[in-house]
């Protein structure tokens, strides 16, 4: 089966840039998705296809994926960015694979 | 606007069944494949199943399988999950989400997300 590694969690100071990954064997010949969690709340699609944001994400959101890593990048980072992060990717042996999700915290 | 509702959640008995209902609106919900995705206490999502637009195909993660069904009843906007010999491990937020599929990418994600309803499975 098909794993999505994660960090648990995630610095980032106000205004400055996070970057959470999400490791997979060759993740890069997949398209990845990546889901924004509030507590409380329902998932949010930020990134869709490894680099597309859905209409409403503010543009301080962008993806890359190469290789064995995809990357969620938070440019300007605010105290409304604090959730936890998902990975997502679609296997032919797993279907929908989630990553274990990563907790980004704003200081 | 668009907009998923879920309910049918609450506190079941090991070895018991449940209903979960998912009322779709603002779209135009027999073109899109639907799916289930839960989250249990103070833990990540994980997928449980996917139908598709006609119903005609349907996929389950394998904790799940011979256990759940998923359905849908395009007439009536609506999707399912019969959840039968439930056990403790199935206790969670059960969240309905709006599939984006290209099957020729390879490429299934969720662009829209119910608020989700809440399984207990305890005694």
């Amino acid at each position: 089966s098909y794993e999505l590694t994660q960090p648990l969690s995630v610095s980032v100071a106000l205004g400055q840039t996070a970057r959470i990954t999400c490791g997979g064997n060759n993740i890069g010949s997949k398209n990845v998705h990546w889901y924004q969690q509030k507590p409380g709340q329902a998932p949010v699609l930020v990134i869709y296809r490894d680099s597309n944001r859905p209409s409403g994400i503010p543009e301080r959101f962008s993806g890359s994926n190469s290789g064995n890593t995809a990357t969620l990048t938070i440019s300007r980072a605010q105290a409304g960015d604090e959730a936890d992060y998902y990975c997502q990717v679609w296997d032919s042996s797993t279907a929908m694979v989630f990553g274990g999700g990563t907790k980004l915290t704003v200081l | 606007e668009v907009q998923l509702v879920e309910s049918g959640g609450g506190l079941v008995q090991p070895g018991g069944s449940l209903r979960l209902s998912c009322a779709a609106s603002g779209f135009t919900f027999s073109s899109y494949w639907m799916s289930w995705v839960r989250q249990a206490p103070g833990k990540g999502l994980e997928w449980v199943a996917n139908i598709k637009q006609d119903g005609s195909e349907k996929y389950y993660v394998d904790s799940v399988k011979g256990r759940f069904t998923i359905s849908r009843d395009n007439a009536k906007n609506s999707l399912y999950l019969q959840m039968n010999s439930l056990r403790a491990e199935d206790t969670a937020v059960y969240y309905c989400a709006r599939v984006i599929v290209v099957v020729e990418m390879h490429d299934y994600y969720m662009d829209v997300w119910g608020k989700g309803t809440t399984v207990t499975v305890s005694s």
